[in-house]
């Protein structure tokens, strides 16, 4: 049973590009978060996505920043017009559920570097 | 929302010695707390956790602890060895969303 999978693994992007960064999550799990990490410090939560549906999108910011599970295919997270700022490595978990027995199991990461 | 503190932020450690990381969390309602092990470039790895029903779970070479009243848990690692290196997070379960501590970086000195 593979494990939480994201790509790419690195990612550079010039100012004003945009990233997009994939999260397929472990077979069974219909459940997706995203967070992001910058140096030296902890995990923030931005979105909480069940298929087709964002369940809670409260620590994503509200311009230039989306996410979607579609039906079919990977978990996506946009960012538009990336900045300096947005330098940071992206962890994408999945879990079977939301009730305090489902684990979330995160995946290896996307480290963005904007220039 | 959850505000989860971890501390000491760095801690250093003879390796066979003992590792305590403690965490506090704010929000009475949380429920579980899982603690995840980070190495470098990799992604966080759940290695414990424990909910709020229990005070206390073992695992190997490494123990959670919780005290609800005052609303902190720890990790602890014992007979450390060089490969328990790494970036140890804490976090709070609540509201559909975990909240996380800083991180402690553990240093096993062989």
């Amino acid at each position: 049973n593979a494990g939480v999978m994201q790509n790419p693994r690195h990612l550079v992007r010039r100012r004003g590009q945009e990233a997009r960064l994939r999260c397929s999550p472990m077979k069974g799990h219909s459940h997706v978060y995203w967070y992001r990490q910058l140096p030296e410090e902890g995990l923030k939560f931005m979105v909480y996505l069940q298929k087709e549906n964002i369940i809670d999108e409260s620590g994503m910011p509200k311009e230039r920043f989306s996410a979607e599970f579609p039906k079919e295919g990977p978990s996506i997270l946009r960012i538009q017009q990336v900045v300096r700022g947005d330098s940071a490595a992206y962890f994408c978990a999945s879990s079977q559920g939301t009730s305090v027995t489902d684990t979330q199991y995160f995946g290896p990461g996307t480290r963005l570097t904007v220039l | 929302g959850e505000n989860v503190e971890q501390h000491p932020s760095t801690l250093s450690v003879q390796e066979g010695d003992s590792a305590v990381i403690k965490c506090t969390y704010s929000d009475s309602a949380s429920n579980y707390f899982p603690w995840y092990k980070q190495e470098l470039g990799k992604g966080p790895q759940l290695i414990i956790d424990i909910r709020s029903n229990v005070g206390e779970k073992k695992d190997q070479r490494i123990a959670v602890t919780l005290n609800k009243t005052a609303k902190h848990f720890s990790l602890h690692i014992t007979e450390t060895q060089p490969e328990d290196s790494a970036v140890y997070f804490c976090a709070s379960y609540g509201n559909n969303r975990l909240a996380f501590g800083k991180g402690n970086q553990v240093v096993v000195i062989p």
